[in-house]
């Protein structure tokens, strides 16, 4: 069974691009949670999607956006990247209902 | 609000046991997990306990739960050098209308050492 895959694995922007991150569920899985994770703040949850609706939100600007398909697959963008969203952001997908999450390696972005 | 502790590093020689613990504040957790992270890598799911359970093995992996203490822990046996990563708590909490919140601790560093 294919776990959680996150494409790019990498990305270099500058500041003030946008960048769209993808992350592919586990087969069956209609959640998907997006974290930020740096090493200062740690974990971070930015949002959560269930059958392609927003169901809960951190606390991050509204530069942070995300969607979610039908077939449950999500993507997240940033606009106006500044030098702090350098992170490694990480999606995980589960059944929903408080079940066990299952993380994808994550994207790293680095904002030069 | 909902936090979850855990202490910064840990260091074990190899064969030894490893206990790696855990505290929160929100008793109204509906599973707690234990998750690994290795370098350049992603969070893996290593084990989770129900709530209303007070211990779970799972070969090298023992979790006990202390509700009233609110404190779980994770016990590696014959801790390999191959377990040095960094081990993160974490709990789901029901937010309402089927909604849930997963908050997750600081992570603890475990290193063996040869």
């Amino acid at each position: 069974k294919a776990g959680v895959t996150q494409t790019p694995r990498y990305l270099i922007k500058t500041r003030g691009q946008q960048v769209t991150l993808s992350c592919s569920p586990i087969s069956g899985h209609r959640s998907v949670s997006w974290y930020q994770q740096t090493p200062g703040q740690g974990l971070q949850f930015l949002f959560e999607y269930f059958s392609e609706t927003q169901r809960n939100k951190g606390n991050f600007p509204g530069r942070f956006s995300g969607r979610q398909f039908s077939n449950s697959r999500s993507e997240m963008n940033v606009s106006t990247l500044e030098l702090g969203d350098s992170a490694l952001y990480l999606c995980a997908s589960s059944f929903g209902g408080g079940e066990p999450q299952h993380f994808g390696d994550g994207t790293r972005l680095s904002i030069l | 609000g909902e936090d979850v502790e855990q202490s910064l590093f840990l260091s074990v020689r190899e064969g030894d046991s490893s206990v790696i613990n855990c505290t929160y504040t929100d008793s109204s957790s509906t599973y707690l997990y234990w998750y690994k992270q290795e370098p350049g890598a992603g969070l893996q799911l290593l084990t989770y306990i129900f709530s209303n359970m007070d211990m779970k093995q799972d070969q090298r992996l023992t979790v006990l739960l202390n509700k009233k203490d609110k404190h779980l822990s994770l016990r590696i046996a014959d801790t390999q050098t191959g377990d040095s990563a960094i081990y993160f708590c974490a709990e789901s909490i029901s937010g309402g209308s089927g909604t849930y919140k997963y908050i997750f601790g600081t992570g603890t560093r475990l290193k063996v050492l040869a």
